[in-house]
C-alpha cells in the first residue's frame, strides 16, 4: 500500500492528451512539492516533471504537471507510442521524514 | 556524461549482510545529495535511505531503518549502502540515484544508475 495513491491503468490512442492523478495528504503533497517519473520497460526510471510543474531539459513540453491541495497530476497530450510506460509520482513527507513515490500507473497506448 | 554504477549484488541468505557500493562521475559529487530507491521484481519504486551533501542528515525509511546503514565518500565520490540482517523481502533492483539538491528532502532524482539486483534466499 503506497502513501501517494494512483490509478494503477491508464491509456489512450495516439495524439489524445491523458492524465494521471497523485493523491497525497497534508504532509507529502500537502506540503512539499511533486516530481513525476517514467520509466520504460527494462530501464532505469527518468525525471519528468519537479518541483509539481518544471521540466528538465530535454523532457518534451507535451509533459506537464499541476498540483492542488494534497494532489498532483500529469497531463500527456499528443500521445505517442513511445510514451508507453510506467509513470510514478514522488514527494517529501514530512511525517515519515522519509520520501515516498506512488504505486505507479501503466500507460498503454492503444 | 554523468555516471552512477552500482555493485556489490548478488544471491544473499537471509540473517547475511551485504555491502553495495555506487561509483559515480560526471558531475561535482559533494555539491549533491544521495539516495537508494529498490525495486521489487515486478513491483512499483520504493525509497530506501538519503544522504545529504555532507553526511549530515540521513534518512531511512521505516522498512530498513536499523537494519541498513547508508555512507559516502566524498573524496572517493562513492556512495555506499551496507545491508544487515536481511529479509526476502529486501529482494529488488537497488539503484544509485543522484538529487538535485543538496539536502535530502529536496527529493528530486535527476540521474539514476541501471541498479544492482539483490537476491535473499536461502
Amino acid at each position: 500500500q503506497s502513501v501517494l495513491t494512483q490509478p494503477p491503468s491508464a491509456s489512450g490512442t495516439p495524439g489524445q492528451r491523458v492524465t494521471i492523478s497523485c493523491s497525497g495528504s497534508s504532509s507529502n503533497i500537502g506540503s512539499n512539492t511533486v516530481s513525476w517519473y517514467q520509466q520504460l520497460t527494462g530501464t532505469a526510471p527518468k525525471l519528468l516533471i519537479y518541483s509539481n510543474s518544471q521540466r528538465p531539459s530535454g523532457v518534451p513540453d507535451r509533459f506537464s504537471g499541476s498540483k492542488s491541495g494534497t494532489s498532483a497530476s500529469l497531463a500527456i497530450s499528443g500521445l505517442q507510442s513511445e510514451d508507453e510506460a510506467d509513470y510514478y509520482c514522488a514527494a517529501w513527507d514530512d511525517s515519515l521524514n522519509g520520501g515516498v513515490f506512488g504505486g505507479g500507473t501503466k500507460l498503454t497506448v492503444l | 556524461e554523468v555516471q552512477l554504477v552500482e555493485s556489490g549484488g548478488g544471491l544473499v541468505q537471509p540473517g547475511r549482510s551485504l555491502r553495495l557500493s555506487c561509483a559515480a562521475s560526471g558531475f561535482t559529487f559533494d555539491d549533491c545529495a544521495m539516495h537508494w530507491v529498490r525495486q521489487a521484481p515486478g513491483k512499483g519504486l520504493e525509497w530506501v535511505s538519503g544522504i545529504s551533501w555532507n553526511s549530515g542528515s540521513i534518512v531511512y525509511a521505516d522498512s530498513v531503518k536499523g537494519r541498513f546503514t547508508i555512507s559516502r565518500d566524498n573524496a572517493k565520490n562513492s556512495l555506499y549502502l551496507q545491508m544487515s540482517s536481511l529479509r526476502a523481502e529486501d529482494t529488488a533492483l537497488y539503484y544509485c540515484v543522484k538529487d538535485i539538491g543538496i539536502a535530502v528532502s529536496v527529493y528530486y532524482f535527476d540521474y539514476w544508475g541501471q541498479g544492482t539486483l539483490v537476491t535473499v534466499s536461502s
